[in-house]
């Protein structure tokens, strides 16, 4: 399989626990986003790589948020002292900047429910 | 004013028939516009992508834009059970982000 992987694809954790998502975009993609999704709406804009470094942070990313893509591989995002208000899917998504702004494919998501 | 808006649906089409889906948009720069398709649970799938004024077919798929009027429009012809998920646009307001709308619903009755 050759698209964007997610893990895990589920999350229960209690409040106050921390937790930590890993995405691996499609290989030759240098570009890696995250979005967040609650129910009945759009993907949210969360952060986005270039190769390594982080370009940019949305408000939306409070300081319990951390997101790293070390190599300029795969990605983890990490949230801190969960709350009931995080629990929601978590999509990475991967693109190759070309002509234009390219497509971005997601993968399968991460659900996180706090309980 | 949210950046994309779409009909709030949801939208109820017969097997076979036309389903029209609308989208409008803020940001007069925006250059690249895309439709994704999501089933319920799934993550959303890209199905149109589309950059210059006029229509893009794609089998059942037409997507049509209209930069003046910051529009951007899908058809689905000879709607199929298989079509029936939450239709997503998004827009490219900058480099690298995609805004998106909240989705319209379809649903294809047999």
């Amino acid at each position: 399989d050759t698209g964007v992987s997610q893990d895990p694809r589920h999350k229960i954790t209690k409040r106050g626990q921390n937790v930590t998502f890993r995405c691996d975009p499609i290989s030759e993609h240098n570009r890696l986003y995250w979005y967040r999704q609650t129910l009945g709406q759009g993907p949210e804009f969360l952060t986005y790589f270039q190769n390594e470094a982080q370009l940019e942070k949305s408000r939306l990313l409070s300081d319990r948020f951390s997101a790293e893509r070390p190599k300029g591989s795969f990605s983890t995002l990490e949230i801190q002292r969960t709350e009931q208000g995080d629990s929601a899917m978590y999509l990475c998504a991967s693109s190759y900047p070309g002509g234009g702004l390219a497509e971005a494919f997601f993968g399968q998501g991460t659900r996180l429910t706090v309980v | 004013q949210k950046e994309v808006e779409q009909n709030s649906g949801p939208l109820s089409v017969p097997e076979g028939a036309i389903a029209s889906l609308n989208c409008t948009y803020s940001d007069r720069g925006s250059q690249s516009f895309f439709w994704y398709r999501q089933y319920s649970g799934k993550s959303p799938e890209l199905i149109m992508s589309i950059y210059s004024n006029g229509d893009k077919e794609d089998g059942r798929f037409t997507a049509q834009l209209n930069k003046a009027s910051q529009y951007v429009s899908l058809l689905i012809r000879d709607s199929q059970p298989s079509d029936s998920a939450t239709y997503l646009c998004a827009v490219n307001p900058n480099d690298y982000k995609l805004s998106f709308g909240a989705g319209t619903t379809v649903t294809v009755r047999a």
